[in-house]
């Protein structure tokens, strides 16, 4: 597609509900990041995948979070058991094979536990 | 492990003034450096970035940053600011050769008055 494509753009869920959040990525893009943003906290990372490699999951903060990205391209960011503090807006990138050229970010999916 | 600090949290500046966002990283190699911008509810668009060669890079909407190896800083800057560049500026690194995700600053809210 056209753009970094991110759905839903806005989530209200339960406590102690999961939650899965999507990320299209720009055709052809092979790096694909999930990043986190809370108020007052800034960009947080969480994942990233890149082509056929081992995710980098060292930002993922507990074990509820999880994310997989199917043959190569869709990602799938699934919080369990939701608690409140994981309100926040979780914004998706993706590039072409890594950094170099920038990051293009969707515009994110803005979650509210309540 | 490489970090940015964005001193300002909160800038006010009148339409027309110059503007000038300051960003200090911490790394101990020439990083690869960023500005995003972000409109409220929108996602991150890249202003510019900074890899070698020149040390002064332009980028859109106007604006220009400095890579300044003896200060560790990439400051943005913009001569007349105009009311729709109201919106959070981040600054980023990614270390070359190390890990490809993004640090991001936490980030500078930009105010324009009339």
């Amino acid at each position: 597609g056209a753009g970094v494509s991110q759905s839903p753009s806005n989530k209200v869920t339960e406590k102690g509900k999961d939650v899965e959040l999507r990320c299209d990525p720009i055709s052809g893009h092979t790096a694909l990041y999930w990043y986190r943003q809370s108020l007052g906290q800034g960009l947080e990372f969480l994942i990233y995948f890149q082509g056929n490699s081992a995710p980098d999951k060292s930002g993922l903060p507990s074990d509820r979070f999880s994310a997989e990205r199917t043959g190569g391209s869709v990602s799938t960011l699934t919080i369990q058991r939701t608690q409140q503090e994981d309100s926040a807006v979780y914004l998706c990138a993706s590039s072409l094979a890594g950094w170099g050229q920038g990051y293009t970010f969707g515009s994110g999916t803005r979650l509210t536990v309540v | 492990a490489q970090s940015v600090t964005q001193p300002d949290i909160h800038i006010t500046v009148s339409e027309g003034a110059s503007l000038e966002l300051r960003c200090n990283y911490s790394y101990g190699a020439t990083p690869y450096l960023f500005w995003y911008v972000q409109s409220p509810g929108q996602g991150l668009q890249l202003l510019l970035k900074y890899f070698s060669g020149d040390t002064l890079v332009q980028g859109i909407k106007g604006f220009e940053a400095e890579f300044k190896r003896s200060q560790s800083s990439f400051n943005l800057r913009k001569p007349s600011v105009h009311w729709s560049d109201a919106a959070e500026y981040f600054c980023a690194v990614v270390a070359q050769g190390g890990s490809e995700k993004l640090v991001f600053g936490k980030g500078t809210k930009l105010t324009v008055n009339p």
